[in-house]
């Protein structure tokens, strides 16, 4: 168990440029997570997989954002003409679901920087 | 939709003593789960401890224990011999018993641990 790894661990980008945010899961778990954290604030909830079908978006999602996992293993969440108030902490987390609630694990989140 | 609030932004103990961090939360369900989650410098969100809403029994996980108030919607988190390794900032969450692991947080508490 490696734990959940996401890349970059920072990101710096100009207004309006695009970036991508990988989120590889604890091997074996078939549910991914993405949350947003602003400074200051809980992680908010924007998506989730169950494998490769992404099951639930939240409307803080808004249409310049994108996340896949293709073949239900890593995950890419993409975010299009960046603006500066997408700057936040975006965390991945991971879980094994078996029909009954199990605990999240969290990654150390990619820091979004849009100047 | 459910809220959780946390109304203590900071909070210090002296190493070797006990705090308690508070967490209220609002909804309609009957069936759910809280958690306390840590998120230390290091930016990674670790599971503290959960509760079952149908459990009337208070969790506890070593020094960490809860006193869950469900009439009250009322979930605190008390570090007994609290510890340097503590200080971080603490989040309260809620989730729904609806089949995935989507959390509500709070806005955090950052605990200082004075030596």
């Amino acid at each position: 168990d490696t734990g959940v790894s996401q890349d970059p661990r920072h990101k710096i980008t100009k207004r309006g440029q695009n970036v991508t945010f990988r989120c590889d899961p604890i091997s074996e778990h078939n549910r991914l997570y993405w949350y947003r954290q602003t400074l200051g604030q809980g992680p908010e909830f924007l998506t989730y997989f169950q494998n490769e079908a992404q099951l639930e978006k939240s409307r803080l999602l808004s249409d310049r954002f994108s996340a896949e996992r293709p073949k239900g293993s890593f995950s890419t969440l993409e975010i299009q003409r960046t603006e500066q108030g997408d700057s936040a902490m975006y965390l991945c987390a991971s879980s094994l679901w078996q029909g009954t609630m199990t605990p999240l694990h969290f990654g150390n989140g990619t820091r979004l920087t849009v100047t | 939709a459910q809220t959780v609030t946390q109304s203590q932004p900071e909070m210090s103990v002296q190493e070797a003593e006990t705090v308690t961090l508070s967490c209220t939360y609002d909804t309609s369900e009957s069936d759910y789960y809280l958690f306390w989650y840590k998120q230390p410098p290091s930016r990674q969100m670790i599971l503290v401890i959960r509760q079952e809403a149908y459990k009337q029994q208070n969790a506890t996980e070593n020094r960490f224990s809860v006193n869950f108030q469900k009439a009250a919607k009322s979930f605190s988190l008390k570090i007994s011999d609290s510890q340097l390794g503590d200080a971080a900032m603490y989040f309260c969450a809620y989730s729904s018993n609806f089949g995935n692991e989507k959390l509500t947080f709070g806005t955090g508490t950052r605990l200082t641990i004075i030596p």
